[in-house]
């Protein structure tokens, strides 16, 4: 099956900064990578998302990009703000199934 | 939006708990994940027209149902400590719920945070 690995675990950033989380798949046919934001205690929420017929998209001061030769996709921040903290997942779709990564802790230090 | 009940339950090592989902409106399909603390969810099941039509690697104790109304339960049977951990359902259109085309349509709900003792 699928198996989706997120970097790094936790990731500290002063406010301002640029923050990017990594991650690679397993199976050549997953085709749609979303990326999760979940607060302490809360569902986890739709940040943005890239399908496999595109390399980057952008959403405000959110980005993904998506190399799938290497099978890795990134998710950057920039001009992060402190309600950025939260943990963050990526996920990879295929063969049916919503597979998630082991999560990152992003600390936006004021 | 999705909902889930209830959203705290205590229960002791060797009983059966069931958890409820219901649905978006105009959702079909209900997924259920299992989140254990400082994880990533793991995917348990997933239901279409009141059948399952896909399972991640979980065990029989862990089963579900769906009803007319497109709600779902997840039952588990003799928990075990490692059960202890957050649930949460999704649910999304047309039963081939992760096709590229409606995965965004993927709401999940609020949790319910099962502690076994």
């Amino acid at each position: 099956g699928e198996n989706v690995e997120q970097h790094p675990s936790t990731l500290s950033v002063q406010e301002g900064d640029s923050a990017v989380i990594k991650c690679t798949y397993s199976d050549s046919a997953s085709n749609y990578f979303p990326w999760y934001k979940q607060e302490l205690g809360k569902r986890p929420q739709l940040i943005i998302d890239i399908r496999s017929n595109v390399g980057e998209k952008k959403d405000q001061r959110i980005a993904v990009t998506l190399n799938k030769t290497a099978k890795h996709f990134s998710l950057h921040i920039t001009e992060t703000q402190p309600e950025d903290s939260a943990v963050y997942f990526c996920a990879a779709v295929g063969n049916e199934k919503l597979t998630f990564g082991t999560g990152t802790r992003l600390t936006i230090i004021p | 939006g999705v909902t889930q009940s209830p959203t705290h339950l205590i229960k002791t090592r060797g009983q059966q708990v069931t958890l409820r989902c219901s649905s978006q409106s105009g959702h079909n399909t209900v997924s259920w994940y299992q989140q254990a603390l400082g994880q990533g969810p793991q995917f348990i099941f997933q239901y279409y027209r009141e059948e399952e039509n896909g399972r991640g690697n979980f065990p029989p104790r862990f089963s579900g149902l769906q009803f007319p109304n497109d709600s779902s339960e997840l039952n588990v049977n003799a928990l075990e400590l490692d059960d202890s951990a957050l649930y949460l359902c999704a649910s999304s259109q047309g039963g081939h719920a992760l096709s590229s085309t409606r995965v965004r349509g993927y709401t999940f709900g609020s949790g319910t945070r099962l502690t076994v003792v």
